[in-house]
């Protein structure tokens, strides 16, 4: 079992330009969680995904992010014209199941792909 | 929205002693999760806690939950230097939605 997968692990953009990160779940792992961590601070929320729905994107910027979870392939975080404050970690991570009665929901992280917005 | 305070926040402590993490959160949950990360690196997960009063133990690290106070706690004993890492508390939310991490307590182990 590969666990999360995520890439670019580390990416460097030019303000203005585009970056798109990819994530991997799990084998078996439906649910999708994308985090961002900026230097020397906690997890923020950003989104939550199954496939092919965006289940809770309350965590993420109004304009310029977008994420998507197709039916084939891995998750991807998209931010548009990025500008220096986008620099941070983004952790992507996976579970198999939700809900409160569905008893403890662990996530499993990914490695991170680090941006580097010059 | 639901809000998860550690303290402290930064801990450097001597190799052998014993210490305490807390971690408070701001609705109900009983769910509480525990996650360790080295620099540079992903989040482990090391404990999970799902009801009132759960204690589970690895090692030299303990982890308590008490839903009615809205806290849990991570204790160290007989600290050692390969215990330095940030050490995460989380919380979902009752939907199962959002996991809510604490600020991170980042811990130093010194001989």
């Amino acid at each position: 079992n590969a666990g999360v997968m995520q890439n670019p692990r580390h990416l460097v953009r030019r303000r203005g330009q585009e970056a798109r990160l990819r994530c991997s779940p799990m084998k078996g792992h439906s649910h999708v969680y994308w985090y961002r961590q900026l230097p020397e601070e906690g997890l923020k929320f950003m989104v939550y995904l199954q496939k092919e729905n965006i289940i809770d994107e309350s965590g993420m910027p109004k304009e310029r992010f977008s994420a998507e979870f197709p039916k084939e392939g891995p998750s991807i975080l998209r931010i548009q014209q990025v500008v220096r404050g986008d620099s941070a970690a983004y952790f992507c991570a996976s579970s198999p199941f939700t809900g409160q009665d569905s008893g403890a929901n662990v996530l499993t992280f990914g490695a991170g792909s680090r941006l580097t917005v010059l | 929205e639901l809000k998860v305070e550690q303290n402290p926040l930064f801990l450097s402590m001597q190799e052998g002693k014993n210490y305490t993490i807390y971690c408070n959160y701001s609705t109900t949950s009983d769910r509480l999760y525990w996650y360790r990360q080295d620099p540079g690196k992903s989040l482990e997960s090391l404990f999970v806690l799902l009801s009132n009063g759960a204690v589970k133990q690895e090692g030299r690290l303990m982890a308590s939950l008490d839903t009615k106070a809205r806290l849990s706690t991570l204790h160290i004993t007989a600290a050692v230097h390969d215990l330095s890492a940030t050490y995460f508390c989380a919380v979902d939310s009752n939907t199962g939605n959002q996991f809510y991490f604490g600020t991170g307590t980042s811990l130093t182990v010194i001989p």
